[in-house]
């Protein structure tokens, strides 16, 4: 079983739409998240941090369940910009652990 | 402004051949990394370094070498003994984001590898 899992998509929505990915992680001592952003033949960007309380940056909002083991990102009102791979990560934490990264999900928004 | 810098962007490496990757960060991270990414799929990890004159072996460190003499600087080396090099690399190091609390990666933009 891979550590991050995620479903790869493409996610094909309208202009406008609200769209959620979700991701799950199998080691219980993860305790960093984070979404990234990765457009087409480009590096990864950090999108968000997750915590356990749920954030929220402008139309994107992370969700963290620790007892489920799983990740959410949810996009409103989505835009043609929005369109790229969104990879979840995780990690132990501090300043010495890796992070692993999910395979992403493909998200194309549409006219 | 801080960030990371790889080059070249583009890199065409001849059967047998060995090449040098570079990466050069002026965020004063500790850790750095090096991914390798194919097409469609995910990051896997190269090598590791937390601290100058020490690194790690990663997930698929086979036919790579990679240095830290320099906390600024972590070079990969991809050997003729790597079978399948052509792949597009990142390079990452780790600090502080949103305030503190996480500690995420910063890529740089990344060199494509190809074998030609």
């Amino acid at each position: 079983r891979k550590e991050v899992e995620q479903d790869p998509g493409p996610f094909n929505v309208p202009e406008g739409a609200t769209v959620a990915f979700n991701c799950t992680y199998s080691n219980s001592a993860s305790q960093s998240f984070f979404w990234y952003r990765q457009d087409c033949r480009k590096e990864p960007k950090l999108l968000m941090s997750v915590y356990s309380s749920g954030n929220e940056d402008g139309r994107f909002t992370a969700q963290l369940n620790r007892a489920s083991q799983y990740i959410s990102l949810l996009i409103r009102d989505s835009k043609l910009s929005d369109s790229a791979t969104y990879l979840c990560v995780v990690s132990r934490g501090g300043t010495a652990s890796k992070l692993t990264f999910g395979t992403g999900t493909r998200l194309q928004v549409t006219l | 402004d801080g960030g990371i810098t790889q080059s070249p962007k583009y890199l065409f490496r001849k059967e047998g051949q060995n090449v040098t990757l570079s990466c050069e960060q002026n965020l004063n991270h500790d850790a750095m990394y090096w991914y390798r990414q194919d097409p469609g799929q995910g990051l896997r990890l190269i090598y590791y370094s937390q601290i100058v004159n020490d690194f790690q072996k990663g997930d698929i460190a086979e036919g790579y070498s990679v240095s830290r003499e320099k906390k600024e600087s972590f070079p990969l080396t991809v050997t003729s003994a790597q079978k399948n090099p052509t792949a597009f690399y990142l390079c990452a190091s780790k600090g502080p984001v949103t305030g503190g609390e996480n500690y995420g990666y910063t890529f740089g933009s990344g060199t494509r590898l190809t074998v030609v």
